[in-house]
């Protein structure tokens, strides 16, 4: 059964610094992995999803690496904005081959940036 | 673009009545997926349909809950009887499944009470 660990389960920094957020995968069959953003009381905006094949994904300030081969991926966000405070979900698509497309979660890093 | 549509957004109900939970799905998706959030457990997969028939209901708890998609704008959760321990946050996804890899929109999600 795949899980998904996310480390660290909280994080506070100062407003401008670059920080990485990091995520780890138990089975490396995964279809793709995605990174959401989840707003206090809100949903889950999604914020890049990165195909087994590729290796990044690069948006805005935000870009996300993936290791299938060691279960990891990175989400790295330049230049941190009091804005980007958040939990920060990642999520892996499994079954490569079965056609099951449902997300099996990590727990969240919450994020705070003080300004 | 409307994103995905949820209703209720809250609900608050007495243990032992019928719950009914809405999703109104991105239009031109194929797939649909139900999970639920709770501090214990996190966001888990209760149920995913592709085009319209229920792929894994593996998630589903046990015979209290119920979910149907009738058609492809519009799905439900049903919970009866409810319990206390029901209370979560319950979300509806939606995305395209086809040739590619495409990422799952969520919507607001119906924060549940049972008392």
């Amino acid at each position: 059964k795949q899980e998904v660990t996310q480390i660290p389960a909280a994080l506070s920094v100062p407003e401008g610094e670059n920080l990485v957020l990091n995520c780890s995968f138990t089975d490396s069959a995964i279809y793709n992995l995605q990174w959401f953003r989840q707003d206090p009381g809100k949903g889950l905006t999604s914020l890049l999803l990165i195909q087994s094949s590729q290796r990044e994904q690069t948006s805005g300030r935000l870009n996300a690496s993936l290791d299938k081969s060691s279960g990891r991926s990175t989400l790295y966000i330049a230049a941190s904005q009091p804005g980007d405070s958040a939990t920060y979900l990642c999520a892996v698509v499994c079954g490569v081959d079965t056609g099951r497309r449902a997300l099996t979660f990590g727990s969240g890093t919450r994020l705070q940036v003080q300004p | 673009d409307a994103g995905v549509i949820q209703s209720p957004r809250h609900e608050v109900t007495e243990m032992g009545q019928e719950v009914t939970l809405r999703c109104k799905p991105i239009s031109g998706h194929n797939s649909l997926f139900w999970y639920r959030q709770t501090m214990m457990r996190g966001l888990e997969l209760l149920i995913y349909f592709n085009n319209n028939v229920p792929i894994d209901d593996s998630g589903m708890p046990e015979d209290r809950f119920s979910a149907k998609m009738p058609n492809a704008s519009f799905s439900t959760l049903k919970i009866q009887p409810s319990e206390p321990r029901d209370s979560a946050v319950y979300f509806c996804a939606s995305s395209f499944q086809g040739a590619g890899n495409q990422p799952q929109h969520f919507g607001d999600g119906t924060r549940l009470s049972i008392l």
